[in-house]
């Protein structure tokens, strides 16, 4: 069993659209929980950042984590052509980070 | 704030044959990280420095990958010989680490093919 298991899509949405985008892990360890838009032929860029569980909110981008449950989500409001990318979640216990395969999103205009 | 710098951008090679990355971190960061992402997976750490110490190397394939940051600022990851299965994008990323450095500035990678 990987460690973070992250559906890697393709996932076709229509512009506007809410997108939820999820990841599970079974490290107990992981203490520090990101996600990471990775556009084509660029490096991932750090969207967002959790710390143990609960939400977080910034602008259309939404970030839970349910550590009963091991399942972190990020959730996209209004989905603009411009959030087409591949997203990954991370997580992080001590020096160690894993990262998830990363799912790719399109949004169609 | 100027990002983090990775060379060459792309890189085709024959197998068996040897090359080299360099990446440049931003400055004041004293953590280096070297990834490798293969198509349709996520990134892989390679190695980690804590300015020009290695914290962790425990994936990194040592009888070919060897890696060395100077001075603790730049750093150069090398392949010899490279293999058909090292075909994938190199990152580099940087972090402060500053308690709170959750999270890594990634360079645009290096793609290496193989072939």
């Amino acid at each position: 069993q990987k460690e973070v298991e992250q559906d890697p899509g393709p996932l076709s949405v229509p512009e506007g659209a809410i997108v939820s985008l999820n990841c599970t892990y079974s490290n107990s360890a992981f203490q520090y929980f990101m996600w990471y838009r990775q556009y084509s032929r660029k490096g991932p860029e750090l969207l967002m950042y959790t710390y143990s569980s609960g939400n977080k909110e910034d602008g259309r981008f939404t970030a839970q984590v349910d550590k009963s449950s091991k399942y972190i989500s990020l959730f996209i409001r209004d989905s603009q052509p411009s959030d087409s990318a591949t997203y990954l979640c991370a997580m992080r216990g001590g020096f160690k980070t894993i990262f998830g395969a990363g799912t790719r999103l399109f949004v169609k205009a | 704030e100027a990002g983090v710098a990775q060379s060459p951008r792309y890189k085709i090679i024959e197998k068996r044959q040897s090359v080299a990355f360099w990446c440049n971190p931003i400055s004041g960061h004293a953590t280096l990280y070297w990834y490798q992402q293969i198509l349709g997976q996520g990134p892989k750490l390679l190695i980690q420095f804590q300015n020009n110490g290695v914290v962790d190397d425990s994936q990194l394939p040592k009888d070919r990958f060897s890696a060395e940051r100077l001075k603790g600022v730049d750093s150069t990851l090398k392949i010899q010989p490279a293999k058909l299965e090292d075909s994938a994008v190199y990152l580099c990323a940087s972090s402060p680490n500053t308690p709170d450095d959750y999270g890594y500035t990634f360079g645009s990678g290096t793609r290496l093919t193989v072939v």
